[in-house]
């Protein structure tokens, strides 16, 4: 089974500054979607970004980009411009596909915490 | 536009209650997932299906069930609920499973159930 790990379990930013929240999957696939969600205090899972294995380009959205290194197995989150509202915890997810089905498979998760 | 539909959004029951959850999918949407978040946990699959029929199955006791009906709302039932059934559940809908294609999950607002 694929897991995702993310080492950070609180990050911390000054409003309008970067930061940059780390995420580590494993998996003997080769093409494969990864994600980063975003849970406010309402507890909604948001979708941030959305990034797909075999597009070496990373995904941006808005201030929201990714450093992805297939490689290393790496994929990280960075967030520019930090403003109140981002502060929430984000799960990075792996899509895992087994036969005809498949599901997601988080990552412990990083609490982000944006001070004024 | 419309999303994803979860009945009730706040549960309590006692122990060894059963418990009935609901989602009601985005229109045109053939696929349903089961998530449970404990507190201060990432989700964790439970099960999907996909045009009525299981795809997946995932860490759900034995104690749960689920279905997928014909106008593709589904259901999880929990049985004998116990306190560390106490979570958020979420609901998510996608159209279609198919490895080759992207089909993102839409996630529900979520059920929280407390078990006392």
């Amino acid at each position: 089974a694929q897991t995702v790990t993310q080492s950070q379990p609180e990050m911390s930013v000054q409003e309008a500054e970067t930061v940059t929240l780390s995420c580590t999957y494993d998996t003997s696939e080769s093409d494969y979607y990864l994600f980063w969600y975003k849970q406010p205090p309402s507890r909604q899972m948001i979708l941030v970004i959305r990034q797909e294995a075999y597009k070496q380009q990373n995904a941006t959205e808005n201030r929201f980009s990714v450093n992805f290194q297939k490689a290393a197995k790496s994929f990280s989150l960075k967030i520019s411009d930090s403003q109140l509202g981002d502060a929430a915890m984000y799960f990075c997810a792996y899509r895992e596909v087994l036969g005809g089905s498949e599901k997601l498979v988080f990552g412990k998760g990083t609490k982000l915490t944006v001070n004024p | 536009a419309a999303g994803v539909i979860q009945s009730p959004r706040h549960l309590i029951k006692e122990k060894r209650e059963t418990a009935t959850l609901k989602c009601y999918p985005i229109p045109r949407h053939d696929t349903v997932y089961w998530y449970q978040q404990g507190p201060g946990q990432d989700p964790q699959f439970l099960i999907s299906f996909y045009e009525k029929m299981q795809s997946d199955k995932g860490s759900i006791p034995d104690r749960f069930s689920a279905q997928q009906f014909s106008d593709y709302h589904s259901e999880l039932n929990m049985s004998s609920l116990e306190l560390g059934d106490s979570a958020l559940y979420f609901c998510a809908s996608s159209r279609g499973t198919m490895k080759s294609s992207y089909n993102e999950q839409f996630f529900g607002p979520g059920t929280r159930l407390t078990v006392l």
